[in-house]
Protein backbone atom coordinates (compact mmCIF):
# COMPACT_ATOMS: atom_id res chain seq x y z
CA UNK A 1 0.00 0.00 0.00
CA UNK A 2 1.36 3.73 -0.63
CA UNK A 3 3.05 5.77 1.71
CA UNK A 4 1.56 9.57 1.89
CA UNK A 5 4.32 11.52 3.69
CA UNK A 6 3.87 15.14 5.39
CA UNK A 7 6.14 17.24 7.22
CA UNK A 8 5.43 15.96 10.87
CA UNK A 9 5.58 19.52 12.57
CA UNK A 10 6.21 23.33 11.25
CA UNK A 11 5.80 26.44 12.78
CA UNK A 12 4.70 29.53 11.49
CA UNK A 13 5.00 33.50 12.54
CA UNK A 14 1.26 35.06 12.94
CA UNK A 15 0.57 36.72 9.01
CA UNK A 16 3.48 34.90 7.62
CA UNK A 17 2.84 31.76 5.03
CA UNK A 18 3.92 28.34 5.15
CA UNK A 19 3.54 25.47 2.60
CA UNK A 20 2.74 21.94 3.51
CA UNK A 21 3.58 19.23 1.18
CA UNK A 22 2.25 15.89 0.80
CA UNK A 23 4.33 13.28 -1.35
CA UNK A 24 3.86 9.99 -2.47
CA UNK A 25 5.86 6.41 -2.25
CA UNK A 26 4.69 5.93 -5.75
CA UNK A 27 5.97 8.68 -7.58
CA UNK A 28 5.01 11.83 -8.54
CA UNK A 29 1.64 13.14 -7.10
CA UNK A 30 -0.77 14.37 -9.63
CA UNK A 31 -4.08 15.34 -9.81
CA UNK A 32 -5.14 12.21 -10.85
CA UNK A 33 -4.56 11.32 -7.24
CA UNK A 34 -7.23 14.25 -6.47
CA UNK A 35 -5.19 15.53 -3.07
CA UNK A 36 -7.73 16.44 -0.32
CA UNK A 37 -6.60 18.60 2.42
CA UNK A 38 -7.93 18.47 6.24
CA UNK A 39 -7.84 20.64 9.35
CA UNK A 40 -8.09 18.99 12.69
CA UNK A 41 -8.57 21.36 16.11
CA UNK A 42 -8.14 19.70 19.18
CA UNK A 43 -11.18 17.88 20.11
CA UNK A 44 -12.99 18.83 16.71
CA UNK A 45 -14.06 16.45 13.96
CA UNK A 46 -11.79 17.17 10.67
CA UNK A 47 -12.63 19.74 8.72
CA UNK A 48 -12.17 19.73 3.96
CA UNK A 49 -10.25 22.68 3.43
CA UNK A 50 -9.37 22.14 -0.16
CA UNK A 51 -10.38 18.83 -2.49
CA UNK A 52 -9.07 17.88 -5.93
CA UNK A 53 -6.05 19.85 -5.65
CA UNK A 54 -6.81 23.13 -5.86
CA UNK A 55 -10.76 23.24 -4.86
CA UNK A 56 -11.96 25.65 -2.12
CA UNK A 57 -15.17 24.72 -0.22
CA UNK A 58 -17.39 28.04 1.05
CA UNK A 59 -16.18 27.72 4.48
CA UNK A 60 -12.45 27.28 3.45
CA UNK A 61 -10.93 30.93 4.54
CA UNK A 62 -9.22 32.98 1.62
CA UNK A 63 -5.85 32.58 2.91
CA UNK A 64 -5.64 28.64 2.33
CA UNK A 65 -4.60 27.44 -1.25
CA UNK A 66 -3.98 23.90 -2.53
CA UNK A 67 -1.18 23.54 -5.41
CA UNK A 68 0.79 20.52 -6.93
CA UNK A 69 4.48 21.83 -6.59
CA UNK A 70 7.81 19.95 -7.20
CA UNK A 71 5.94 16.10 -7.53
CA UNK A 72 3.98 16.89 -4.54
CA UNK A 73 0.77 18.33 -3.20
CA UNK A 74 1.00 21.40 -1.60
CA UNK A 75 -1.15 23.85 1.15
CA UNK A 76 0.07 26.96 1.25
CA UNK A 77 -1.19 29.34 4.35
CA UNK A 78 -0.70 32.54 3.28
CA UNK A 79 -1.31 35.03 6.50
CA UNK A 80 -1.49 33.11 9.14
CA UNK A 81 -3.77 33.20 11.82
CA UNK A 82 -3.41 32.05 15.72
CA UNK A 83 -6.75 30.33 14.94
CA UNK A 84 -5.00 27.67 12.01
CA UNK A 85 -3.16 26.40 14.58
CA UNK A 86 -4.03 22.68 14.59
CA UNK A 87 -3.16 19.33 12.79
CA UNK A 88 -3.42 19.30 8.37
CA UNK A 89 -4.02 16.16 6.61
CA UNK A 90 -3.75 15.48 3.04
CA UNK A 91 -5.29 12.75 1.19
CA UNK A 92 -4.60 10.85 -2.00
CA UNK A 93 -6.75 8.73 -4.69
CA UNK A 94 -5.27 5.49 -5.78
CA UNK A 95 -6.93 2.47 -7.62
CA UNK A 96 -9.20 1.03 -5.41
CA UNK A 97 -7.82 2.72 -2.37
CA UNK A 98 -7.08 5.83 -0.25
CA UNK A 99 -4.07 6.89 1.66
CA UNK A 100 -4.12 9.44 4.28
CA UNK A 101 -0.79 11.74 4.94
CA UNK A 102 0.50 11.25 8.54
CA UNK A 103 -0.23 14.80 9.54
CA UNK A 104 1.07 18.32 10.04
CA UNK A 105 0.90 20.09 13.38
CA UNK A 106 1.23 23.42 12.64
CA UNK A 107 1.79 26.01 15.27
CA UNK A 108 1.24 29.29 14.89
CA UNK A 109 4.06 31.29 17.53
CA UNK B 1 -28.30 22.29 7.68
CA UNK B 2 -25.89 19.60 7.08
CA UNK B 3 -25.67 17.00 9.54
CA UNK B 4 -23.46 13.32 9.37
CA UNK B 5 -24.52 11.49 12.59
CA UNK B 6 -22.68 8.34 13.79
CA UNK B 7 -23.77 6.14 16.32
CA UNK B 8 -23.49 2.42 17.40
CA UNK B 9 -20.33 2.86 18.97
CA UNK B 10 -19.20 1.14 22.11
CA UNK B 11 -17.25 -1.57 23.83
CA UNK B 12 -17.12 -4.81 22.69
CA UNK B 13 -14.72 -7.62 22.98
CA UNK B 14 -12.08 -9.06 20.83
CA UNK B 15 -13.45 -11.61 17.87
CA UNK B 16 -17.33 -9.67 18.42
CA UNK B 17 -19.20 -7.36 15.78
CA UNK B 18 -21.00 -4.10 15.60
CA UNK B 19 -22.77 -2.01 12.96
CA UNK B 20 -22.24 1.40 12.77
CA UNK B 21 -24.67 3.72 11.29
CA UNK B 22 -24.50 7.26 9.98
CA UNK B 23 -27.60 9.24 9.41
CA UNK B 24 -27.25 11.81 6.86
CA UNK B 25 -29.25 14.83 6.26
CA UNK B 26 -29.02 18.42 4.60
CA UNK B 27 -27.55 17.37 1.41
CA UNK B 28 -28.03 15.21 -1.80
CA UNK B 29 -27.29 11.63 0.32
CA UNK B 30 -28.17 9.73 -2.38
CA UNK B 31 -25.49 11.36 -5.09
CA UNK B 32 -22.60 11.38 -2.85
CA UNK B 33 -20.02 8.62 -2.23
CA UNK B 34 -19.15 8.42 1.09
CA UNK B 35 -16.51 6.95 3.47
CA UNK B 36 -15.41 5.42 6.70
CA UNK B 37 -12.42 7.36 8.19
CA UNK B 38 -11.01 6.26 11.52
CA UNK B 39 -8.93 7.86 14.32
CA UNK B 40 -7.22 6.49 17.15
CA UNK B 41 -7.16 9.16 19.71
CA UNK B 42 -4.44 11.20 19.86
CA UNK B 43 -3.04 9.97 16.26
CA UNK B 44 -3.95 10.58 12.45
CA UNK B 45 -6.68 9.48 10.54
CA UNK B 46 -6.75 6.37 8.60
CA UNK B 47 -9.39 5.92 6.10
CA UNK B 48 -11.50 2.63 6.41
CA UNK B 49 -13.60 2.48 3.46
CA UNK B 50 -15.70 3.92 0.60
CA UNK B 51 -18.63 2.99 -1.33
CA UNK B 52 -19.99 4.82 -3.99
CA UNK B 53 -23.38 6.30 -4.86
CA UNK B 54 -26.00 3.94 -5.86
CA UNK B 55 -23.41 0.96 -3.65
CA UNK B 56 -22.15 -0.91 -6.36
CA UNK B 57 -18.45 -0.19 -6.20
CA UNK B 58 -16.63 -0.72 -2.77
CA UNK B 59 -13.10 -0.65 -1.76
CA UNK B 60 -11.26 -1.05 1.79
CA UNK B 61 -8.18 -0.44 3.58
CA UNK B 62 -5.94 -3.42 3.59
CA UNK B 63 -6.36 -4.12 7.96
CA UNK B 64 -9.93 -4.35 7.41
CA UNK B 65 -10.35 -6.35 3.85
CA UNK B 66 -12.68 -9.18 4.66
CA UNK B 67 -13.82 -8.07 7.97
CA UNK B 68 -15.68 -4.71 7.44
CA UNK B 69 -18.34 -4.33 4.95
CA UNK B 70 -19.77 -1.00 3.94
CA UNK B 71 -23.42 -0.32 2.97
CA UNK B 72 -25.88 1.96 2.40
CA UNK B 73 -29.74 3.15 1.97
CA UNK B 74 -30.32 5.94 -0.04
CA UNK B 75 -34.42 5.70 0.55
CA UNK B 76 -33.19 6.42 4.55
CA UNK B 77 -30.31 8.52 3.39
CA UNK B 78 -28.36 5.98 5.85
CA UNK B 79 -24.71 4.51 5.60
CA UNK B 80 -23.32 1.60 7.76
CA UNK B 81 -20.48 -0.24 8.78
CA UNK B 82 -20.38 -3.91 9.55
CA UNK B 83 -17.44 -4.87 11.81
CA UNK B 84 -16.94 -8.35 12.42
CA UNK B 85 -14.03 -10.40 14.07
CA UNK B 86 -13.20 -6.86 15.69
CA UNK B 87 -9.62 -6.81 17.08
CA UNK B 88 -7.84 -4.61 20.25
CA UNK B 89 -5.96 -2.45 17.27
CA UNK B 90 -9.88 -1.48 15.69
CA UNK B 91 -10.23 0.64 18.59
CA UNK B 92 -10.66 3.97 17.60
CA UNK B 93 -13.14 7.01 16.82
CA UNK B 94 -15.04 6.15 13.15
CA UNK B 95 -16.45 9.24 11.18
CA UNK B 96 -18.40 8.93 8.51
CA UNK B 97 -17.56 11.55 5.43
CA UNK B 98 -18.94 12.67 2.26
CA UNK B 99 -17.28 12.60 -0.79
CA UNK B 100 -14.26 15.28 -1.09
CA UNK B 101 -16.83 17.96 -3.54
CA UNK B 102 -19.15 17.95 -0.38
CA UNK B 103 -16.56 18.00 1.80
CA UNK B 104 -18.73 16.86 5.04
CA UNK B 105 -17.85 14.89 8.23
CA UNK B 106 -19.61 13.33 10.92
CA UNK B 107 -18.85 14.17 14.79
CA UNK B 108 -17.76 10.44 15.41
CA UNK B 109 -18.47 7.56 17.03
CA UNK B 110 -16.18 5.81 20.04
CA UNK B 111 -15.74 1.96 19.29
CA UNK B 112 -13.56 0.02 21.52
CA UNK B 113 -12.42 -3.26 21.38
CA UNK B 114 -11.38 -4.58 24.81
CA UNK B 115 -11.82 -7.76 27.29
Amino acid sequence: QAVVTQEPSLTVSPGGTVTLTCGSSTGSVTSGHYPSWFQQKPGQAPRTLIYDTSNKHSWTPARFSGSLLGGKAALTLSGAQPEDEADYYCFLSYTSTRVFGGGTRLTVL
Amino acid sequence: EVQLVESGGGLVQPGGSLRLSCAASGFRFSTSCMHWVRQVPGRGLIWVSRINADGSSLDYADSVKGRFTVSRDNAKNTLYLQMNSLRTEDTAVYYCASSRDKGFWGQGTLVTVSS
